[in-house]
C-alpha cells in the first residue's frame, strides 16, 4: 500500500519570509500527488497537481511543488508567505481511485 | 471543479442518536467519497459511493456504523449511527474531478460533537 509522510508537524515562520513543506511518498511507479490546504473551519482546497512531465509544478496562491523521483518527494514551496497562508497543509497520493493522505503540516504565519 | 455543499456544517449530538450527513454537487458525478477527520488528524477514507451500487467500504468501517445512500449522481448521504464521543469528527464528502488523474474535490465538511 501506498503511503505518505509530512515528518513536519508544526512549522512557524514570519510573514514575508520563504516555506518549504517536506512530503515524501512510497509508490512503485510514477505517482499521482496533490497538495491541498485547509484553513481554519474550512473543507480542503487543491493545491496543486502532479501526473506527469515538468517536475515542477505550479498552483495556486503563488504555490509550487518540485517532484523529485530519486528522493520520493513532492516538496511544497512559497518565496513569499502571507499571514492569509495560516492553515493546515496535506500532501496526498493517489492509490487507484483514492486518495491516501499524509498526516498533515500545520503552518503558523507571525507579523 | 464542482461545486459542493454539506448539510448540516455542524451539529451537537447525544450518544447513541444517529445523524444523517448530506452531500450535493452540482454536476453529476460517478464517484462519491466519504472520509472522516478526527480532531488534530488526517483525512481517512470512510467509503466510496457509486450510483446504483452498494458503497465500498474501507477497512475498520462497516455498513451498519456508517449507512450510505447514493439515489443519483447529484447527492449522497452519510449516516453516523449509534453514536459515541469517538464519532466526534469533521465528515467530508468529496468528488472526483473531471480530469481523470483521481483529483478531487471536498465538501466544506460537517463538524460533528457527540456528547
Amino acid at each position: 500500500a501506498q503511503s505518505v509522510t509530512q515528518p513536519d508537524i508544526h512549522i512557524t515562520v514570519s510573514e514575508g519570509a520563504s516555506l518549504e513543506l517536506r512530503c515524501n511518498y512510497s509508490y512503485g511507479a510514477t505517482p499521482y500527488l496533490f497538495w491541498y490546504v485547509q484553513s481554519p473551519g474550512q473543507g480542503l482546497q487543491l493545491l496543486l497537481k502532479y501526473f506527469s512531465g515538468d517536475t515542477l509544478v505550479q498552483g495556486i496562491k503563488g504555490f509550487e511543488a518540485e517532484f523529485k523521483r530519486s528522493q520520493s518527494s513532492f516538496n511544497l514551496r512559497k518565496p513569499s508567505v502571507h499571514w492569509s497562508d495560516a492553515a493546515e497543509y496535506f500532501c496526498a497520493v493517489a492509490e487507484a481511485d483514492k486518495l491516501i493522505f499524509g498526516t498533515g503540516t500545520r503552518l503558523q504565519v507571525f507579523p | 471543479s464542482a461545486v459542493i455543499s454539506q448539510k448540516p456544517s455542524r451539529d451537537i449530538c447525544q450518544r447513541g442518536t444517529s445523524l444523517t450527513i448530506q452531500c450535493q454537487v452540482d454536476s453529476q458525478v460517478t464517484m462519491m467519497f466519504w472520509y472522516r477527520q478526527q480532531p488534530g488528524q488526517s483525512l481517512t477514507l470512510i467509503a466510496t459511493a457509486n450510483q446504483g451500487s452498494e458503497a465500498t467500504y474501507e477497512s475498520g468501517f462497516v455498513i451498519d456504523k456508517f449507512p450510505i445512500s447514493r439515489p443519483n449522481l447529484t447527492f449522497s448521504t452519510l449516516t453516523v449511527s449509534n453514536m459515541s464521543p469517538e464519532d466526534s469528527s469533521i465528515y467530508l464528502c468529496s468528488v472526483k474531478g473531471s480530469v481523470s488523474y483521481n483529483e478531487q474535490f471536498f465538501g466544506p465538511g460537517t463538524r460533528l460533537t457527540v456528547l
